[in-house]
């Protein structure tokens, strides 16, 4: 039961490239999310989704884009990465709006 | 604006002891609170969830809470050093989205 995972675990771009995230899960979830994690901001929503091709911005959405066209994958892209985006960026998933979100192992991002 | 705050700590307690992490929220129509523990380079991983006032007792692990303070605790007994983490407090008020204290960094000391 492979649950939620993400790739790459660990990434180096340079300012300027477009760098993609991935998520994929197994539980069939409704729902998935992109957070990111700084120091002194704690968790931050990027992106979320309700289902296939249904995206909403959460709290912080410049300079990412997301896309839904299956269930179990949502990708989040930085199209033109910055130094501001450096961090670590974890996925989740819920089954419902009400329900528990379980978060993937996370990617550390470095923008150089 | 909703927030989630927590003591930004660190909280540092012996082996054995009890720990006690809180956390307050603004939006008084938060519905679901939930507790989630990170280790150093890890994930967030859930541990509690509380949805009605009062106590909710999972093993050595006691959530409570009170919406007409909105306070949210979470009661570590007799700790061990494994459970040396951060823990982060999360709100959910009405709609699919969470929103996340800082988190708390609790060091258990053997």
């Amino acid at each position: 039961d492979a649950g939620i995972t993400q790739s790459p675990r660990y990434k180096i771009t340079e300012t300027g490239r477009q760098v993609t995230l991935m998520c994929h899960q197994t539980w069939s979830h409704s729902y998935m999310f992109w957070y990111r994690q700084d120091l002194g901001h704690g968790l931050r929503l990027i992106y979320y989704s309700a289902a296939a091709d249904i995206t909403d911005k959460g709290e912080v959405p410049d300079g990412y884009v997301v896309s839904r066209s299956k269930t179990e994958n949502f990708p989040l892209t930085l199209e033109s990465a910055t130094r501001s985006q450096t961090s670590v960026y974890f996925c989740a998933s819920s089954e419902s709006r009400t329900t528990v979100q379980y978060f993937g192992p996370g990617t550390r991002l470095l923008v150089l | 604006q909703k927030e989630v705050e927590q003591n930004s700590g660190p909280l540092s307690v012996p082996e054995g002891a009890i720990a006690s992490l809180n956390c307050t929220y603004s939006d008084r129509v938060s519905q679901s609170f939930f507790w989630y523990r990170q280790y150093s380079g890890k994930s967030p991983e859930l541990i509690m969830s509380i949805y009605s006032n009062g106590d909710k007792e999972d093993g050595r692990f006691t959530a409570q809470l009170n919406k007409a303070s909105q306070y949210v605790s979470l009661l570590i007994r007799d700790s061990q050093p494994s459970d040396s983490a951060t823990y982060l407090c999360a709100v959910r008020s009405g709609s699919e989205k969470l929103v996340f204290g800082k988190g708390m960094k609790l060091t258990v000391n053997p």
